[in-house]
């Protein structure tokens, strides 16, 4: 089976600008999981997504947004960037009912 | 809430010896996940070992293993044989269960030393 794809790998925006971020899960995985992984803060949860719901919310403010498509890929957004924004960002998809995630490689994301 | 501690920001083993990292984390719940994650320099997080807290005996992977004290809530992996590919940072996470967030502790840099 194919891994977790997220797509961009790598981009640079600029203060105010938005972004949106793309993930697909591994094949059959209906949960899709956003990280936010800072040398700061480390690793924080964004948000989870299951069956095209949001099921559960990290701490974010409403500028961090996200949604999920019938066919369980994700996008998440961020609008109006700021400079802390820069990070990199990991997906994650589960099986139903499983305990564990599996990560994408992730999305770096530089705001200047 | 959840917390998750991992007290060593680095450490480091010479190649084919013992090395085990510390976690301890915080939860009213009897009932949990605990595992290891291993973010190599491509940055992808890898599951290196998850154990079931109904499950009193520690879980093994190859090289890897756990010793879990559920009373002390203590969470320790121990890597046997280092070797060179092992170098990574490593997270101790925890999750209630499944449909619930993660909770990461802030990760043990792992230098193997030829």
């Amino acid at each position: 089976k194919a891994g977790v794809t997220q797509t961009p790998r790598y981009l640079i925006k600029t203060r105010g600008q938005q972004v949106t971020l793309s993930c697909s899960p591994i094949s059959g995985h209906r949960s899709v999981s956003w990280y936010q992984q800072t040398p700061g803060q480390g690793l924080q949860f964004l948000f989870e997504y299951f069956s095209e719901t949001q099921r559960n919310k990290g701490n974010f403010p409403g500028r961090f947004s996200g949604r999920q498509f019938s066919n369980s890929r994700s996008e998440m957004n961020v609008s109006t960037l700021e400079l802390g924004d820069s990070a990199l960002y990991l997906c994650a998809s589960s099986p139903d009912g499983g305990n564990t995630i599996y990560f994408g490689e992730g999305s770096w994301l530089t705001v200047v | 809430a959840q917390t998750v501690t991992q007290s060593q920001p680095e450490m480091s083993v010479q190649e084919a010896e013992t090395v085990t990292l510390s976690c301890t984390y915080d939860t009213s719940e009897s009932d949990y996940y605990l595992f290891w994650y291993k973010q190599p320099p491509s940055r992808q997080m890898i599951l290196v070992i998850r154990q079931e807290a109904y499950k009193q005996q520690n879980a093994t992977e190859n090289r890897f293993s756990v010793n879990f004290q559920k009373a002390a809530k203590s969470f320790s992996l121990k890597i046997s044989d280092s070797q060179l590919g092992d170098a990574a940072m490593y997270f101790c996470a925890y999750r209630y269960r499944p449909g619930n967030q993660f909770y990461f502790g802030t990760g043990t840099s792992l230098t193997v030393i030829p």
